[in-house]
């Protein structure tokens, strides 16, 4: 049960597109769509930005999009607001009823 | 809509117990799987522990196994996590939730556990 690796920070100016990647193994990531993204403002609880890959729960914008490649799972942020300055996590099913989380990315809104 | 309550947080000594609750609404809490997270303070995520809808499956992080038991009452809609043989690296907020779609959409505000001398 190792955690999945994510870049521990990223940035980007307000109106850009940003990309965090989650790095797994074949027994997590690339064996399954069960792949979740969470934002966490600072002080709050985290909030569902993506679920199996790439759907969006209703009331999240569509500015959030979601994808997986292999071993790697990607969220990209387009059109950066300064809202976005947050910890961002992904997380994996890793099969028999185990998840796992990435370690996170603070997200800074330059 | 889907409401967590945890409880059951505290001070605790090194080697001591506690058990976590967590009243469930706004759902069908018989008909759903349920997980307990943790965040140890300034730290990210970790996931702790899965039982089924039904409570004959569950399953832990290998750190924890041994020391930490999942369990349910649907009668009551709670979730309840017994928590063993503390340590000084259990400290953290712990959130109950929701297995919906495999994944969590709705987070309660959690209960701090700090296990200290």
């Amino acid at each position: 049960q190792s955690a999945l690796t994510q870049p521990p920070s990223a940035s980007g100016s307000p109106g850009q597109s940003l990309t965090i990647s989650c790095t797994g193994t074949s027994s997590d990531i690339g064996a399954y769509s069960h792949v979740s993204w969470y934002r966490q403002h600072p002080g709050e609880a985290p909030k569902l930005l993506i679920y199996e890959i790439n759907k969006r729960p209703s009331g999240v914008p569509a500015r959030f999009s979601g994808s997986k490649s292999g071993n790697t799972a990607s969220l990209t942020v387009s059109g950066l607001q300064a809202e976005d300055e947050a910890d961002y996590y992904c997380n994996s099913f890793a099969g028999n009823n185990i998840w796992v989380f990435g370690g996170g990315t603070t997200v800074t809104v330059l | 809509q889907v409401q967590l309550v945890e409880s059951g947080g505290g001070v605790v000594q090194p080697g001591g117990s506690l058990r976590l609750s967590c009243v469930a609404s706004g759902f069908d809490f018989s008909g759903h799987n349920m997980q307990w997270v943790r965040q140890a303070p300034g730290k990210g995520l970790e996931w702790v522990t899965f039982i089924s809808y039904h409570g004959r499956d569950k399953n832990y992080a290998d750190s924890l196994k041994g020391r930490f038991t999942i369990s349910r009452d649907n009668s009551k809609n709670t979730l309840y996590l017994q928590m063993d043989s503390l340590r000084p690296e259990d400290t953290a907020l712990y959130y109950c939730l929701k297995d919906s779609d495999w994944s969590y959409n709705g987070w309660g505000q959690g209960t701090m556990v700090t296990v200290s001398s």
